[in-house]
């Protein structure tokens, strides 16, 4: 069965630090991998996605995230942060066509 | 940018009541969704919908739970006998057809039961 840890319920940063969120991923087949992003009292946004094709995959908002297959991850980072990046991310696999398994959501803080 | 659209944004029922939730999915997506988030709880799958009838749907989604394209735009996820448990964010989301494609959700409706 597909299922996703997220090793981090809070990270802390200071406003043009950077970002490291982390995801691993627990699959039987070779999965869809997703990052969603969820602002306050907003729906879920897709951030980006990985499905088999390059390992680094570039999404919207200057973030990013590498497939390693060795270390069954799919970390998200970024280079800098800013405040509108306060919100909580979740990663998520899809081996099943279209079906979602979420992780339990890593809430990002950004401080001046 | 297309959107998936939800209404209500929050709705309050007594336990017992029926509740319909409303979507209107992307105009030219094909496969719907329904998904739910328990506050403080992890984000679940409940059912997909592809060509007029349910294409999976989890152990959550017993008898008390249906769904429902009316017309060629609504989306509705009904539950008939609401139950304090069902207090949760309710998302609809929407995709094309083929594998990758990516979901898209709408804003979410927030349904109290009391």
């Amino acid at each position: 069965a597909q299922s996703v840890t997220q090793l981090d319920s809070h990270v802390s940063v200071s406003e043009g630090t950077p970002v490291l969120l982390r995801c691993n991923y627990s699959s039987s087949y070779s999965p869809s991998l997703f990052w969603y992003v969820q602002h306050p009292n907003k729906g879920l946004q897709l951030l980006l996605k990985y499905t088999s094709a390059a390992t680094l995959v570039k999404g919207i908002n200057g973030f990013e995230a590498e497939f390693k297959k060795s270390e069954t991850s799919f970390h998200l980072t970024k280079p800098s942060a800013h405040m509108s990046d306060a919100a909580e991310y979740f990663c998520v696999v899809s081996e099943v066509f279209q079906k979602l398994v979420f992780g339990t959501g890593t809430r990002l803080l950004v401080s001046p | 940018e297309p959107e998936v659209t939800q209404t209500p944004s929050h709705q309050v029922t007594q336990m017992g009541q029926e509740v319909i939730l409303r979507c209107v999915p992307i105009s030219n997506h094909l496969y719907f969704y329904w998904y739910r988030q328990i506050l403080g709880q992890k984000v679940e799958f409940l059912v997909s919908f592809y060509n007029n009838e349910i294409s999976e749907k989890s152990e959550i989604f017993d008898d008390q739970f249906s769904v429902e394209r009316p017309d060629g735009s609504n989306f509705t996820l009904k539950i008939r006998s609401t139950k304090l448990e069902d207090s949760a964010m309710y998302f609809c989301a929407s995709s094309g057809t083929g594998n990758g494609n990516t979901i898209y959700f709408g804003e979410g409706s927030w349904l109290t039961v009391v």
